[in-house]
């Protein structure tokens, strides 16, 4: 069966410091990934997905980037992180390469202090 | 673009209580519309989903929703609320455009409160 790994699952920051979090995925290949940040009674906003290695789409612009060095692992990181970045961090993936149930990781909650 | 949208930020009901969570989409075409809830700290888990064919979808944990077109909903229904119930809920519809990679929009959430 199919498993999602996210890592670490709290992480405190100062800000101007760099960030990365990882993400892994299980039992199925080329599957689709998706960064989702949540903040506080604003749903999920979707930040970065990815339909390959290498392939990295920006929804949101700002000082976060992604990376796919692997068919299941994607990464999110920062140069210098800022207040604004606190939130709680989802990597999920997809199959297929329509609409299709996205199954999702259990989240890094990231304070920037 | 498509968006969606849950008019209840947060809903109280009894333990026993049926409940009923609103969820209004806006898209071009037909949607694919999917209910998801989530514990405090934890990700995200589908309840259930709708593609096509019958507007009435089941999923898990004894809930249900309702595609309705004409009013652009997809309101999540359970007969009887139980404790462990108690969790955000989420709409979402999905993108299905060639290059859209099945993103998924989704609501700001719908806290669900249960009183004993």
């Amino acid at each position: 069966s199919q498993t999602i790994h996210q890592w670490p699952a709290t992480l405190v920051q100062p800000v101007g410091s760099p960030l990365s979090l990882e993400c892994t995925v299980e039992g199925t290949s080329n599957p689709n990934l998706y960064w989702y940040r949540q903040a506080a009674g604003r749903g999920l906003q979707l930040l970065f997905y990815s339909v390959g290695i290498g392939q990295i789409s920006s929804e949101v612009p700002q000082n976060l980037s992604a990376s796919r060095p692997q068919d299941r692992q994607f990464i999110l990181s920062s140069k210098k992180l800022l207040l604004s970045d606190s939130g709680f961090y989802l990597c999920a993936w997809s199959a297929g390469q329509g609409v299709d149930e996205q199954y999702f990781g259990p989240g890094t909650r990231l304070t920037v202090t | 673009a498509q968006s969606v949208t849950q008019p209840d930020i947060h809903i109280t009901v009894s333990e026993g209580a049926s409940l009923e969570l609103r969820c209004n989409y806006s898209y071009g075409a037909t949607p694919y519309l999917f209910w998801y809830v989530q514990s405090p700290g934890q990700g995200l888990q589908l309840l259930l989903k709708y593609f096509s064919g019958d507007t009435l979808v089941q999923g898990i944990k004894g809930f249900e929703a309702e595609f309705k077109r004409s009013q652009s909903s997809f309101n999540l229904r359970k007969p009887s609320v139980h404790w462990s119930d108690a969790a955000e809920y989420f709409c979402a519809v999905g993108d299905a455009g060639g290059t859209s990679y099945g993103k998924l929009t989704f609501g700001q959430g719908t806290i669900l409160t249960v009183h004993p």
